[in-house]
């Protein structure tokens, strides 16, 4: 079974300032996809990023990027020029290949703050 | 184009009463889930449709917890009889196929039980 740890449960950043969120998971499969979702107060859950295992350039989306360390099994988030609206509640989710059908297992969150 | 529509948005019930909640996803996807997601814990699925049929319900509770797809489009969950511990937010998402797409997320329901 795969488990997903965010080691963080608040973060806080001022706005403009670059912050990171830490994920570790842990599976045997080697086919895999790594997600991160934010989720607001209104609880709509929107997709941030997402990085396939097999790709070893990291994703980047914008303001957003990962640094995905395959061997350390390590998935951190990285904001950049932190924003007022990015203030929510952020989830690692990871979703396995083969037969997993695509379900996706997430990180307990972390609450990130952006004091202006 | 349309996101993933649920209702109600919130519901209050006595234990031991019995609920209802709808999704509609994005038109086209194939695939549907309902995740169950407890204050300040991450989702937890409890079952996946791919068109109307069941892919996984490993972790439904089904003694009181049943859900249904007719048609692969709209899905309802039910849950009979309720239990204090189900007090959570009730999060349907979608996705075009199965396997390694992006799931799209509804706005939730809410549920508090007394």
């Amino acid at each position: 079974a795969q488990t997903v740890t965010q080691s963080q449960p608040e973060m806080s950043v001022q706005e403009a300032e670059t912050v990171t969120l830490s994920c570790t998971y842990d599976t045997s499969e080697s086919n895999y996809y790594l997600f991160w979702y934010k989720q607001p107060p209104s609880r709509q859950m929107i997709l941030v990023i997402r990085q396939e295992a097999y790709k070893q350039q990291n994703a980047t989306e914008n303001r957003f990027s990962v640094n995905f360390q395959k061997a350390a099994k390590s998935f951190s988030l990285k904001i950049s020029d932190s924003q007022l609206g990015d203030t929510a509640m952020y989830f690692c989710a990871f979703s396995a290949g083969g037969t997993s059908y695509g379900k996706l297992t997430f990180g307990q969150g972390t609450i990130l703050t952006v004091h202006p | 184009e349309a996101g993933v529509a649920q209702s109600p948005r919130y519901k209050i019930i006595e234990k031991r009463q019995s609920v209802a909640f709808w999704c509609n996803p994005i038109s086209g996807h194939a695939t549907l889930y309902w995740y169950q997601q407890i204050l300040g814990q991450g989702p937890k699925l409890l079952i996946q449709f791919q068109n109307n049929g069941v892919v996984d319900d490993s972790q439904l509770p089904k003694d009181r917890f049943s859900a249904e797809r007719l048609k692969g489009v709209d899905s309802t969950l039910k849950i009979q009889p309720a239990k204090l511990e189900d007090s959570a937010v009730y999060l349907c998402a979608s996705s075009p196929r199965v396997r390694q797409e992006t799931q799209y997320f509804g706005p939730g329901t809410r549920l508090l039980v007394l």
